[in-house]
């Protein structure tokens, strides 16, 4: 089992819908998590830390559910210019601190 | 500007000739980190550094080197590059991985090996 794992997609939706990713993690031990946007090939970028409490940041949600041990990502209100690939990151502690995981990134179309 | 730079952003070279991607970061940041990018695999961390000449693997080590002389700058180095080395290399730099702190990317590497 992969230690941080996505549905790959690809989502396609159009304009305006709502989408939701998620992320599940194998370590128990995984201290943070964030969601990066990565265009194209390009260097990802970050787009929301998870907290446990959860967090919004305009259109996008994020949650965490530590006894499920999984990430998710919601989208309302889908622009053109959220088409990207969305990537899961986890960091580890004790033994592991420094060591990072990507899940392998969920690729988003939004159509018109 | 704050910024994570690599270069070369390019190169096709071929197999067993040696080779260094150099890494440089204006950010003060004490955390820096490699990682390759291939198809169906997500981005899998090479190795990192915690601070200077503090250094350690991460999940695909095998065939790099890394050198933290200087906090700024973190080389990798394939001292006899394979063609299964062809990927898309990400630098990476942050203050602290544990925290909540965005980790800044360099805008990658293109490596063919033939």
């Amino acid at each position: 089992r992969k230690e941080v794992e996505q549905d790959p997609g690809p989502f396609n939706v159009p304009e305006g819908a709502t989408v939701a990713f998620n992320c599940t993690y194998s370590n128990s031990a995984s201290q943070s998590f964030f969601w990066y946007r990565q265009d194209c090939r390009k260097e990802p970028k970050l787009l929301m830390s998870v907290y446990s409490s959860g967090n919004e940041d305009g259109r996008f949600t994020a949650q965490l559910n530590r006894a499920s041990q999984y990430i998710s990502l919601l989208i309302r209100d889908s622009k053109l210019s959220d088409s990207a690939t969305y990537l899961c990151v986890v960091t580890r502690g004790g033994t592991s601190y420094g060591k990072l995981t990507f899940g392998q990134g969920t690729i988003l179309t939004v159509h018109p | 500007e704050a910024q994570v730079t690599q270069n070369p952003r390019y190169l096709i070279t071929v197999t067993g000739k040696k080779l260094t991607v150099t890494c440089s970061q204006n950010m003060n940041h004490e955390y820096m980190s490699w990682y390759r990018q291939d198809p169906g695999l997500g981005l899998r961390q090479i190795y990192y550094s915690m601070n200077v000449e503090v250094t350690d693997k991460g999940d695909v080590p095998e065939g790099y080197k890394v050198s933290r002389k200087e906090k700024r700058n973190f080389p990798l180095i394939l001292e006899s590059p394979s063609p299964n080395q062809t990927s898309l290399y990400f630098c990476a730099s942050t203050a602290r991985p544990d925290l909540y702190n965005e980790q800044f990317f360099g805008p990658g590497t293109r490596l063919t090996v033939l």
